[in-house]
């Protein structure tokens, strides 16, 4: 199955600051990836869904403007979080699917201070 | 359309069995059973796609029941491995490219 390495493990930011989030699928040309979202003890939530060289999809009430999304080649997307405040601090985790099933990257933890 | 799992919670000795059950109020194309530890990226455990299907590996088994709207989780004499939270993930159409729908989880916990 596909390995997915996501970068960085972990970020501290300060409000108002934006954070770009790498996603690698080192042995697969992914063509969509997934950006989920996972507060403490809670679901994972997809957020959007990323396509190489077009727009990404995203899910109904996230905002685009605020989580950018870029799908430039078969092997990366970013996602970029925008103005960044607390209320955003979360797990972000990228997915690869490989004729099932999803594969995860490792996770960004993201604190917003 | 997020799945309901069942229990929420569920604490176990070492050696006792569980059940984690999985429903939709439609049929499903696919079910994904996923573990997450605290801090850590969920783990595929299985996945099942026809309607009666039984499969499973070592101690951890799933179904996948005729109407296709309701799986479920079996893990038989629990190590404290098994420790962790439970996530179905679900696909309601053939096309979605793998796009997954989580239940909101079932925390296990195995003590010695």
């Amino acid at each position: 199955g596909a390995v997915v390495s996501q970068h960085p493990s972990w970020v501290i930011c300060k409000s108002g600051t934006s954070v770009k989030i790498e996603c690698r699928s080192l042995d697969f040309q992914a063509t969509t990836m997934f950006w989920y979202r996972q507060f403490p003890k809670q679901s994972l939530m997809l957020m959007a869904t990323s396509n190489e060289g077009s727009k990404a999809t995203y899910e109904q009430g996230v905002e685009k403007d605020k989580f950018l999304i870029n799908h430039a080649s078969l092997t990366l997307s970013t996602l970029t979080v925008t103005s960044a405040h607390p209320e955003d601090s979360s797990f972000y985790i990228c997915s690869v699917p490989d004729n099932s099933p999803l594969h995860f990257g490792n996770g960004t933890r993201l604190t917003v201070t | 359309q997020q799945p309901v799992q069942s229990p929420q919670a569920v604490i176990l000795r070492e050696g006792e069995d569980a059940v984690i059950n999985c429903s939709s109020s439609k049929a499903l194309y696919s079910v994904h059973w996923y573990r997450q530890k605290h801090g850590e990226a969920p783990v595929f455990l299985m996945i099942l796609l026809k309607g009666g299907e039984q499969k499973g590996h070592d101690k951890i088994s799933a179904s996948f029941n005729e109407k296709k709207q309701q799986s479920s989780l079996y893990l038989t004499a629990s190590q404290l491995s098994y420790s962790g939270t439970y996530f179905c993930g679900t696909e309601i159409t053939y096309n979605q490219g793998g796009k997954l729908i989580f239940g909101q989880g079932t925390e296990l916990s195995v003590k010695p």
